[in-house]
């Protein structure tokens, strides 16, 4: 059971560049997000996806693109590296289910940096 | 909007001792769900503990339990007999309607022999 997992698990870019991350889930979970994690920061939502073929933007969404083909992956494209997407990408998946426990289950994250 | 505040940057706490780290949330949502993570220095995300906002009692899972005041807006999480391994980062978050998690800023834990 791999859980989510995410690919690469390193990676430096120059300005400029353009890149996608990848992230696959193998339990079935309708529900996937990103979030980057910066010092002192915290995780802040970049994109999110209800469902194949449905995204929306999070908290950071700007210089950032996303699609949901198939309910198990969901990459995050930067369009055009900057300096300013130096950060840790996680990958989280869960399930529908209100107000229950919707565990996030994420992935072991992804460390870029844009030179 | 939804919003999550973790007071306390670092804490320090002796190993056998019991320690909480504070967190104040604010919501409009009517149904709501609690969750704090740990993030040891290796990196990945570890599910501790869930609250849900209509839980009658409040929640435990071995060492962690939690401390929610509805109230008080507060989902404090309390670890008992610390242990070396339990140095990290801990995180407090939340989800409303839109299942997206907000998190607070983190608590560095450092537990000293």
């Amino acid at each position: 059971n791999a859980g989510v997992t995410q690919t690469p698990k390193f990676q430096v870019l120059k300005t400029g560049q353009s890149m996608t991350l990848q992230c696959a889930q193998d339990m079935n979970h309708e529900y996937m997000s990103w979030y980057r994690q910066d010092p002192g920061m915290g995780l802040r939502l970049i994109h999110y996806s209800v469902g194949a073929g449905i995204t929306d933007q999070g908290e950071v969404p700007n210089g950032y693109n996303v699609s949901r083909s198939t309910t198990e992956d969901f990459p995050l494209r930067l369009l055009s590296a900057a300096p300013s997407q130096t950060s840790v990408y996680f990958c989280a998946s869960s399930k529908e289910g209100g107000w229950m426990n919707t565990e996030a289950f994420f992935g072991q994250g992804t460390r870029l940096t844009v030179v | 909007a939804q919003k999550i505040t973790q007071t306390q940057p670092g804490m320090f706490v002796q190993e056998k001792e019991a320690v909480t780290l504070d967190c104040t949330y604010d919501t409009s949502d009517p149904s709501y769900g609690l969750f704090w993570y740990k993030q040891p220095s290796s990196g990945e995300m570890i599910f501790l503990i869930y609250q849900g906002s209509y839980d009658q009692q409040n929640a435990t899972e071995g060492r962690y339990s939690l401390n929610f005041q509805k109230a008080r807006k507060s989902a404090n999480l309390v670890i008992s007999a610390s242990q070396l391994g339990d140095s990290a980062m801990y995180f407090c978050a939340m989800h409303g309607s839109g299942y997206a998690l907000n998190f607070g800023k983190g608590t560095s834990l450092l537990v000293t022999p």
